[in-house]
C-alpha cells in the first residue's frame, strides 16, 4: 500500500540551528501539507503546497519556515533558526486531486527536539 | 469551544463493548474526517464523510454527521484492545481553493481493557 515516508524519525538540534525535515509523498498525489503537534496539544496546520507553490499557510508558518519540492519526489520543511518552542512532532501529508476533499495520508512524523 | 472538539476527552471500556466519540465544530465544512493516533505515532485516516452525507460505515466503524447541529459521532463496535489510541476529528472548510487545511480537535483517548 502506498505511504508517505518521513525522515528522520527523530531530530535533535541546538537552538538557532537550521533543520530540514524530509518527506516523500505518495507518488501520484498533487497536494502536500505540513502539520505539527506539540506534545499534548492539537495537531496544527502549517502549510499546504500545490503546483509548486504555497497554497495556504497558518500564522505559525512565519519567515523562519520554508517549504520546497526540490525534485519530483521529495517535499521538505526547513526551519531556519530553531527555537525551543519549535519542539514538536512534524507530520507531512499528501492527498490526491481533490485536496482534502479526498482522503489525506499522513506520514509517521519527525519528532523535533530543540535543546 | 473551538472548531473540531471531541468529547469525551477520555473513554475507558471493556473489550467487546461499543465506543462512541463525539465531535462538534463551528464553521461550515466541506467534509469531516476521523483519524487515529497510537501513542507517539503518526495519524491514520479512518473515514471521511462529506457534508451532504449523513452516515457512513467502514468495517466496525460507523460515522454520522449532522450539519444542522454541526456535530459528528464515531462509533466503534465490538472494540478490541488494539483499538486503544487517540481519536481525532478534523474538519475541512468550504473553500474556493483546492488545497484545504484540516482543523483538528483535541482528541478522545480511548482505552480498551482486555
Amino acid at each position: 500500500e502506498p505511504e508517505v515516508t518521513q525522515t528522520p524519525s527523530h531530530q535533535v538540534t541546538q537552538m538557532g540551528q537550521e533543520v530540514i525535515l524530509r518527506c516523500v509523498p505518495i507518488s501520484n498525489h498533487l497536494y502536500f501539507y505540513w502539520y505539527r503537534q506539540i506534545l499534548g496539544q492539537k495537531v496544527e496546520f502549517l502549510v499546504s503546497f500545490y503546483n509548486n507553490e504555497i497554497s495556504e499557510k497558518s500564522e505559525i508558518f512565519d519567515d523562519q519556515f520554508s517549504v520546497e519540492r526540490p525534485d519530483g519526489s521529495n517535499f521538505t520543511l526547513k526551519i531556519r533558526s530553531t527555537k525551543l518552542e519549535d519542539s514538536a512532532m512534524y507530520f507531512c501529508a499528501s492527498s490526491g486531486a481533490g485536496g482534502f476533499g479526498t482522503e489525506a495520508f499522513f506520514g509517521q512524523g519527525t519528532r523535533l527536539t530543540v535543546v | 469551544s473551538q472548531q473540531g472538539e471531541e468529547d469525551p476527552q477520555a473513554l475507558s471500556i471493556q473489550e467487546g463493548e461499543n465506543a462512541t466519540m463525539n465531535c462538534s465544530y463551528k464553521t461550515s465544512i466541506n467534509n469531516l474526517q476521523w483519524y487515529r493516533q497510537n501513542s507517539g505515532r503518526g495519524l491514520v485516516h479512518l473515514i471521511l464523510i462529506r457534508s451532504n452525507e449523513r452516515e457512513k460505515h467502514s468495517g466496525r466503524l460507523r460515522v454520522t454527521l449532522d450539519t444542522s447541529k454541526k456535530s459528528s459521532s464515531l462509533l466503534i463496535t465490538a472494540s478490541r484492545a488494539a483499538d486503544t489510541a487517540s481519536y481525532f476529528c478534523a474538519t475541512a472548510p468550504i473553500s474556493s481553493g483546492s488545497a484545504r487545511q484540516l482543523t483538528f480537535g483535541s482528541g478522545t483517548q480511548l482505552t480498551v481493557l482486555p
